[in-house]
C-alpha cells in the first residue's frame, strides 16, 4: 500500500498543552500537506510544505519535513478544545495531482 | 466561503437502487476533480479522478461500472453508485484543485451514504 502512516493513531491532551503528530511516507515527493477533519465533515487544508523546505509555520501550527527520513511532523501549540479533530497528512503520487492520505491521528483536547 | 459543495449531504437508500452524488466547484473551473471514500474511523481512499470531457480514471480495485463518474462541465462532477449494497455505505468526499497552485486541494463537505 502506498498509504502513509501516522502516529500516534489517537492522542488525548489537556487544553493548553502542545500536540505533536508524525507522518511517514514511502516515495519521493515534491510537497506534503496536512489536513484537519472534524467528525463527519469534509477536510480543511492546514498547510503545505515543499520538499525544499524544512519547517513552516502558520499561526499555532508548525510543520517540519525531513525528506531523508521520509517523515513530517505537525505541532499544534497551546491546544484548544476546538482543535479536537482528526489530522491527516497527504502526499502526491509521483508525477500526478493524486494524493495519498495517511492513516490519520485522532486528537482530543480536553477542556 | 465554501469552495466545493456536495449534494446531498446524506442519503439513505434501499439495496439495489442507484444514488447520484453531485460535486460542484464554486470558485474556479476544475478540469480535474477527485472522489474519495472514507469508512468510519479510517482514512480517505482515492477512488477515481474525474476528468472534464473525458473518461474518469479509476484506482485499482474500484469497479468503474459500479461507480459511474460524469464530469460534464468545468464545475460539476457526479458520482453514481449503481445497484448499491450495504457494503457501499460510506462517506464520499470530492475534491478539486485550482488550475494554478502547488497542488493544494479543496474538499467538499462529504456525502454520507447509508444503504439498507
Amino acid at each position: 500500500s502506498q498509504q502513509g502512516e501516522e502516529d500516534p493513531q489517537a492522542l488525548s491532551i489537556q487544553e493548553g498543552e502542545n500536540a505533536t503528530m508524525n507522518c511517514s511516507y514511502k516515495t519521493s515527493i515534491n510537497n506534503l500537506q496536512w489536513y484537519r477533519q472534524n467528525s463527519g465533515r469534509g477536510l480543511v487544508h492546514l498547510i503545505l510544505i515543499r520538499s525544499n523546505e524544512r519547517e513552516k509555520h502558520s499561526g499555532r501550527l508548525r510543520v517540519t519535513l525531513d525528506t531523508s527520513k521520509k517523515s513530517s511532523s505537525l505541532l499544534i501549540t497551546a491546544s484548544r478544545a476546538a482543535d479536537t479533530a482528526s489530522y491527516f497528512c497527504a502526499t502526491p503520487t509521483s508525477g500526478t495531482y493524486k494524493y495519498i492520505f495517511g492513516t490519520g491521528t485522532r486528537l482530543k483536547v480536553l477542556a | 466561503g465554501a469552495v466545493v459543495s456536495q449534494h446531498p449531504s446524506w442519503v439513505i437508500c434501499k439495496s439495489g437502487t442507484s444514488v447520484k452524488i453531485e460535486c460542484r466547484s464554486l470558485d474556479f473551473q476544475a478540469t480535474t476533480m477527485f472522489w474519495y471514500r472514507q469508512f468510519p474511523k479510517q482514512s480517505l481512499m482515492l477512488m477515481a479522478t474525474s476528468n472534464e470531457g473525458s473518461k474518469a480514471t479509476y484506482e485499482q480495485g474500484v469497479e468503474k461500472d459500479k461507480f459511474l463518474i460524469n464530469h460534464a462541465s468545468l464545475t460539476l462532477s457526479t458520482l453514481t453508485v449503481t445497484s448499491a449494497h450495504p457494503e457501499d455505505s460510506s462517506f464520499y468526499i470530492c475534491s478539486t484543485r485550482p488550475p494554478a497552485g502547488d497542488g493544494e486541494q479543496y474538499f467538499g463537505p462529504g456525502t454520507r451514504l447509508t444503504v439498507t
